[in-house]
């Protein structure tokens, strides 16, 4: 079982929708939660971090945590254009100093 | 000071070839940290940095790769005698660590590897 998994994808979304991306972790102790956006040839950029059990909101993105189901979520609201990139979920584990990466899922926002 | 800088952005080099990066961080980042990516997948942990103490390795890394961050500040990465299964990006990344928390990684540009 990998230490984090997301779907690869891709993910079409029409512009103006929300979009839904999903990652699962195996480290039940996990304490820190991460989505990165990477645009193609370009190196990962954070644009979401969460601790606790719920919803964190900034602008168009909502990130959501779900402790007991192992579960982080990333929605996107009013998809553009500009947010097809590879979405990459990424887990710093109980007793790790380091962060683990998902492989990634690719996101298109159709015009 | 305005981010993560890794030079070179690109090497060419051919197999058998020892290649080094590296990369200057964040200034007040106390963590830096090496990264390797092949297309289609997640960045691929190699080893960190707390100050200038090399704290953990990757298992998968061999001994043909060895990094170090003299007095705490820039980072180089040296790969000895490089095969193919090399080329991918390098990615270099910094933080700023409190507690047990980690407020998430700064990434630099990254130096994509070809071996020939």
């Amino acid at each position: 079982q990998k230490e984090v998994e997301q779907n690869s994808g891709p993910l079409s979304v029409p512009e103006g929708a929300i979009a839904s991306l999903n990652c699962t972790y195996s480290d039940r102790g996990s304490q820190s939660f991460f989505w990165y956006r990477q645009y193609s040839g370009k190196s990962p950029e954070l644009i979401m971090f969460i601790y606790s059990n719920g919803d964190k909101e900034d602008g168009r993105f909502t990130a959501q945590l779900n402790k007991a189901s192992q579960y982080v979520s990333l929605l996107i609201r009013d998809s553009q254009p500009s947010d097809s990139a590879t979405y990459l979920c990424a887990v710093k584990g109980s007793s790790a100093s380091k962060i683990i990466f998902g492989s990634g899922t690719r996101l298109s926002i159709r015009p | 000071d305005t981010g993560v800088s890794q030079n070179p952005r690109h090497k060419i080099t051919k197999r058998g070839q020892n290649v080094t990066f590296r990369c200057d961080p964040i200034s007040e980042h106390n963590r830096l940290y090496w990264y390797r990516q092949t297309l289609g997948q997640g960045p691929e942990f190699l080893t960190y940095f707390q100050n200038e103490a090399q704290l953990e390795k990757s298992r998968l890394l061999s001994d043909r790769f060895s990094a170090e961050r003299p007095k705490g500040s820039f980072s180089t990465l040296e790969i000895q005698r490089t095969e193919q299964g090399d080329s991918a990006m390098y990615l270099c990344a910094s933080s700023l660590a409190r507690a047990y928390l980690n407020y998430g990684y700064t990434f630099g540009s990254g130096t994509r590897l070809t071996v020939v």
